[in-house]
């Protein structure tokens, strides 16, 4: 089974900087990751697949790359509304395991 | 619109069932694989089992092989979780989902508790 390891778990920046979030698999995933932002009380938002393919509507100052077991999530130009927890998912072999996520908060 | 909405949660005793439905929506129901995904309190999601357009193929996680079962009747638009043998790492906040993954559509989802 693959295992999703999130770095760091925490990450706290102020508004306007950039923030960096790392994701790694066990094994490579080729570049099926996705991922998700969660606000509390609030349900996943699904920001990112296919590793960098922004979901509708997500803004420009969000992107990803990586691919194999190296993934990064970029938010540069911080807002408000961006602070959230952020998990990654694999789909590429079964189970589809999400990572234990990065909280980023406003510092 | 899609629109997912799940029911059936609440408390259960350890060793006992819940079924859970999931009524879909705003889609063709039969052409898309459904996904129930839950969260426990304070944890991160967990991705708990998955089923075919069709009903025809199954994946559930290790953690609930044996206890947990999804299904679906097209007929009726709904998704299900039955749950037997409920154990306290149950608890959680139970969603559906549309697709396999990634999952952009997700339900308000239901709170399962499992405690005596």
């Amino acid at each position: 089974e693959i295992v999703m390891t999130q770095s760091p778990a925490t990450l706290s920046l102020s508004p306007g900087e950039r923030a960096t979030l790392s994701c790694r698999a066990s094994q490579s995933v080729s570049r099926n990751l996705a991922w998700y932002q969660q606000k509390s009380g609030q349900t996943p938002r699904l920001i990112m697949y296919d590793a960098s393919t922004r979901a509708t509507g997500l803004p420009a100052r969000f992107s990803g790359s990586g691919s194999g077991t190296e993934f990064t999530l970029t938010i540069s130009n911080l807002q408000s509304e961006d602070f959230a927890v952020y998990y990654c998912q694999q789909y590429n072999n079964w189970p589809y395991p999400f990572g234990q996520g990065t909280k980023l908060e406003i510092k | 619109e899609v629109q997912l909405v799940e029911s059936g949660g609440g408390l259960a005793q350890p060793g006992g069932s819940l079924r859970l439905s999931c009524a879909a929506s705003g889609f063709t129901f039969s052409s898309y694989a459904m996904t129930w995904v839950r969260q426990a309190p304070g944890k991160g999601p967990e991705w708990v089992s998955s089923i075919s357009g069709n009903g025809g193929t199954t994946y559930h996680a290790d953690s609930v092989k044996g206890r947990l079962t999804i299904s679906r009747d097209n007929s009726k638009n709904t998704l299900y979780l039955q749950m037997n043998n409920l154990r306290a790492e149950d608890t959680a906040i139970y969603y559906c989902a549309r697709d396999w993954a990634p999952t952009a559509y997700w339900g308000q989802g239901t709170l399962v508790t499992v405690s005596s």
